[in-house]
């Protein structure tokens, strides 16, 4: 057990609707990272939040957004789903320096 | 900027046999290095990390990592593979700040009886 707790571990939706992904950081973690994992893409790096604060952005459509709350936890929006959104989305947690990342178990999107 | 390379997306070897995962990587200042790995319907596990301590790193399940500065790489190895050690391997670098993470792209292990 990483400590990181995403919810729902699975999510079956219709294109172009909304959804949203949370994840609990583990004690004491006030970085939360997320990355989608596809098969075709590998594990993409989408945006990272340091105590609540936008800390960096990568590969994240202008459809999603996330934030990071005042307790830490994170949630990720997905809006407008198309088929290609279908992935596995994976939160992890770190607390900078030479601490490694700790990732959940994920949230597995289907789009239908 | 910071990037990493996994060479063979796919690797097979023999049950007993020496495994070999490579990985190299691309950064401007030292890096910490990472070795992660991930079974079927799971999240990624740490495996080991380098962080500019020794060159010769061990990590869990009987897998190593030596940080060659020369080469740029940080090469995956373990004596005798088991098939509980099939699974999806991914090498990591990060910053010295440690904000971002890359991961490559990942190499997929299969260990055959």
């Amino acid at each position: 057990d990483s400590g990181v707790t995403q919810t729902p571990k699975h999510l079956i939706t219709a294109t172009g609707q909304r959804v949203t992904l949370r994840c609990s950081p583990r004690s004491g973690d006030l970085s939360v990272y997320w990355y989608q994992q596809s098969l075709d893409q590998g594990l993409q790096f989408l945006i990272q939040y340091y105590n609540g604060e936008e800390r960096a952005k990568g590969n994240i459509l202008e459809r999603f957004s996330a934030q990071q709350f005042p307790d830490l936890h994170s949630e990720l929006n997905l809006s407008s789903l198309e088929l290609g959104d279908s992935a596995l989305y994976f939160c992890a947690s770190g607390r900078g320096g030479t601490g490694e990342l700790f990732f959940g178990e994920g949230s597995r999107l289907t789009v239908l | 900027a910071q990037s990493v390379t996994q060479l063979g997306s796919h690797v097979s070897v023999s049950e007993g046999a020496l495994v070999l995962l490579r990985c190299n990587y691309s950064s401007s200042v030292p890096p910490y290095l990472f070795w992660y790995v991930q079974y079927p319907n799971q999240g990624l596990q740490l495996l080991l990390k380098y962080t500019s301590a020794a060159t010769l790193v061990k990590g869990i399940n009987g897998f190593e990592a030596e940080f060659k500065k020369s080469e740029t790489s940080f090469h995956l190895t373990k004596p005798s593979a088991h098939m509980s050690d099939a699974a999806e391997y991914f090498c990591a670098v990060s910053a010295r700040s440690g904000n971002q993470f890359y991961f490559g792209t990942g190499t997929s292990l299969t260990v055959i009886p």
